[in-house]
């Protein structure tokens, strides 16, 4: 079954440092991923995605991920993280090759601290 | 970028009423909208596929008589949540699959109370 896994529920950083959420994915086939933010009371924001082209994306707001096969693994980063950044982060895969259907991983809230 | 819309953003109702929940892209047209069903600090739940002018696709275990789904038009889902119960209650997101792009962009969520 396709499934993807954030390993860390909660991720505290101080504001102008880096940023490392981790996501891993299970498949035998190449997968579409994504990044969405969820601010409260908003509405989910597209950040990247990846669909077999570059392996390193970039998105908006400064975030980037790196499509890793042999690691199957699909890391967000940032190099220095803004108050304005805290939210809850979800990790997304879809197995169709296209965003048809998305299984959501179980979401990582990032906390900024001064 | 894409924009989706939901109304209401909240809702509360009495036990045994239905409510209808709309979902809008207001600058693409979306053959394929998808439902979803979050609870508090969970992920996403998938719940259905609408489909412009076919039925709608349920996840496994999830009521289609209850859930009804509706997508009359390239711009607009309904989901009616039928006879709810205090256990519907919850968050609903519904988001619109953008072809250009190959994107789902999400609404904003509803947020259902049942009492």
């Amino acid at each position: 079954a396709q499934s993807v896994t954030q390993l860390d529920s909660h991720v505290s950083v101080s504001e102008g440092t880096p940023v490392l959420l981790r996501c891993n994915y299970s498949s035998s086939y190449s997968p579409s991923l994504f990044w969405y933010v969820q601010h409260p009371n908003k509405g989910l924001q597209l950040l990247l995605k990846y669909t077999s082209a570059a392996t390193l994306v970039k998105g908006i707001n400064g975030f980037e991920a790196e499509f890793k096969k042999s690691e199957t693994s699909f890391h967000l980063t940032k190099p220095s993280a803004h108050m304005s950044d805290a939210a809850e982060y979800f990790c997304v895969v879809s197995y169709t090759g296209t965003a048809s259907k998305l299984t959501f991983g179980t979401g990582t809230r990032l906390q900024v601290t001064l | 970028g894409a924009v989706v819309s939901q109304h209401p953003s909240w809702v509360i109702c009495k036990s045994g009423t239905s409510v209808k929940i709309e979902c809008r892209s207001l600058d693409f047209q979306a053959t394929t909208m998808f439902w979803y069903r979050q609870f508090p600090k969970q992920s996403l739940m998938l719940m259905a596929t609408s489909n412009e002018g076919s039925k709608a696709t349920y996840e496994q275990g999830v009521e289609k008589d209850k859930f009804l789904i509706n997508h009359a038009s390239l711009t607009l889902s309904t989901l009616t949540v039928t006879s709810a119960h205090p256990e519907d209650s919850s968050f609903y997101i519904c988001s619109a699959r953008e072809w250009v792009t190959d994107t789902q962009y999400f609404g904003p969520g509803t947020r259902l109370t049942v009492l």
